[in-house]
């Protein structure tokens, strides 16, 4: 069965940084590309980011290029989102979330979610 | 960026009727749109893939339609444990891949 158990979060001021990391089990994590989403309190579910399978293609939400990195460690069947200048706005529970397997190529949406972790920004 | 307006913002629906959800995006993304359930607390399920294929383990009753910029997801006839947020996501055109803003289906 498939688990995705994310760690991480916590408080943190203005400014700060965070990493938070996707501890996964039940597949071949190194065969699937991963996604970071987010859910500030009350709204809706938001794209973070993504993480090709092998870690060669890194694809960004605007509102967090050049302060958040995704990476991975297919060794450790670990996703880690790495979290720098946080902003009041960044606030939310994160999700990392799986793709699955597709024969087409570019199809990646998401088919299981971690019961994610929550994020709160404030001095 | 594709935009992904779902509606209504709130259904109200009785036990046992039928809901429908749309989904409309801001330009084509062919059938490449996913349906999710959220429950409060809880991390999304995917219901919906492909804009009609239902995933497994998800009741008959959920199903999905449409192609382009039109999407339906239809409950046909709602039980208790069905009462939650609906998010559409569209997986065509990405970075960015977008999210609608949910539709809350409550207790009539």
């Amino acid at each position: 069965q498939v688990h995705l158990v994310e760690s991480g979060g916590g408080v943190v001021q203005p400014g700060g940084s965070l990493r938070l990391s996707c501890a996964v089990s039940g597949f071949v994590f190194s065969s699937y590309g991963m996604h970071w989403v987010r859910q500030a309190p009350g709204k809706g579910l938001r794209w973070v980011a993504f993480i090709g399978y092998d870690g060669s293609k890194k694809y960004y939400a605007d509102s967090v290029k050049g302060r958040f990195t995704i990476s991975r460690d297919n060794s450790k069947n670990t996703l880690y989102l790495q979290m720098n200048s946080l902003r009041a706005e960044d606030a939310a529970v994160y999700y990392c979330a799986k793709v699955p397997y597709d024969i087409r190529p570019d199809i990646f949406y998401i088919d299981v979610w971690g019961k994610g972790t929550t994020v709160t920004v404030s001095s | 960026e594709i935009v992904m307006t779902q509606s209504p913002a709130t259904l109200s629906v009785s036990p046992g009727e039928r809901a429908t959800l749309s989904c409309r995006a801001s330009q084509s993304v062919s059938n490449n749109l996913a349906w999710y359930q959220q429950k409060p607390g809880q991390a999304p399920r995917l219901l919906i893939y492909d804009a009609s294929t239902r995933a497994t383990g998800i009741p008959a009753r959920f199903s999905g339609s449409g192609s382009g910029t039109e999407f339906t997801l239809t409950i046909s006839s709602l039980q208790s444990e069905d009462f939650a947020i609906f998010y559409c996501l569209q997986y065509n055109n990405w970075p960015p891949w977008t999210f609608g803003q949910g539709t809350k289906v409550e207790i009539k």
